[in-house]
């Protein structure tokens, strides 16, 4: 069965360093999200991308953040300057389309630790 | 603003037994998608379970079912026949027509235990 696949599973940074995190949508997917999860809290949403454009985003999603569909395959989310406070699980994910009916499919996540 | 509330921390169920995880949400969109995910302790989200707010009949996936109780706006997850398996985070989360069903909003969370 299709999944959505992240790299790494765990990156460990320390603060004022940018970090990249690597997603593969579901190939057939149009629709790529950005989610977070800080240790022991609820997930939250960032951004969607959608037709190599930014189509929501989240007041999470500040200048230091930012996306990219460098190729076919990859999806990917920047963090300019690491804070301690973005210490979290980023979970990707995609949906065929957008609709009430589109499941999101979500990745395996990326454990960010910033030092 | 849309909201989801999961009132319940933490639910204790004996292994064979049914067990109910509350959500009830808000939302002034008329149409609007439910969905419930679970995390086991490993930390991936795996989708279980969808319902749409123009579906009439309640959302059945294997031994997931989903109470969709429109009027009361609650969109409780029934889990049938509890597995050791089935000890995990479930999240409730919803998506709705004004952002283009593009951002799920999540609740806090019911920690299932499942015990034998």
């Amino acid at each position: 069965e299709p999944e959505v696949t992240q790299t790494p599973s765990h990156q460990v940074t320390q603060m004022g360093q940018e970090v990249i995190l690597r997603c593969v949508p579901i190939s057939n997917h149009l629709y790529f999200y950005w989610y977070r999860q800080i240790l022991g809290q609820k997930v939250e949403f960032l951004v969607s991308f959608y037709n190599n454009e930014i189509s929501e985003k989240s007041e999470i999603f500040d200048d230091q953040f930012s996306v990219e569909r460098p190729d076919g395959s990859n999806f990917t989310l920047k963090i300019r300057s690491t804070k301690l406070e973005d210490s979290a699980m980023y979970f990707c994910a995609s949906s065929e389309l957008a609709g009430g009916t589109d499941t999101q499919y979500f990745g395996p996540g990326t454990r960010l630790t910033v030092l | 603003a849309q909201k989801i509330t999961q009132t319940q921390p933490g639910m204790f169920v004996q292994e064979k037994e049914a067990v109910t995880l509350d959500c009830t949400y808000d939302t002034s969109d008329q149409s609007y998608g439910l969905f419930w995910y679970k995390q086991p302790s490993s930390g991936e989200m795996i989708f279980l379970i969808y319902q749409g707010s123009y579906d009439e009949q309640n959302a059945t996936e294997g031994r997931y079912s989903l109470n969709f109780q429109k009027a009361r706006k609650s969109a409780n997850l029934v889990i049938s026949a509890s597995q050791l398996g089935d000890s995990a985070m479930y999240f409730c989360a919803m998506n709705w027509m004004n952002t283009g069903f593009q951002k799920l909003v999540f609740g806090t969370g019911t920690r299932l235990l499942v015990s034998p």
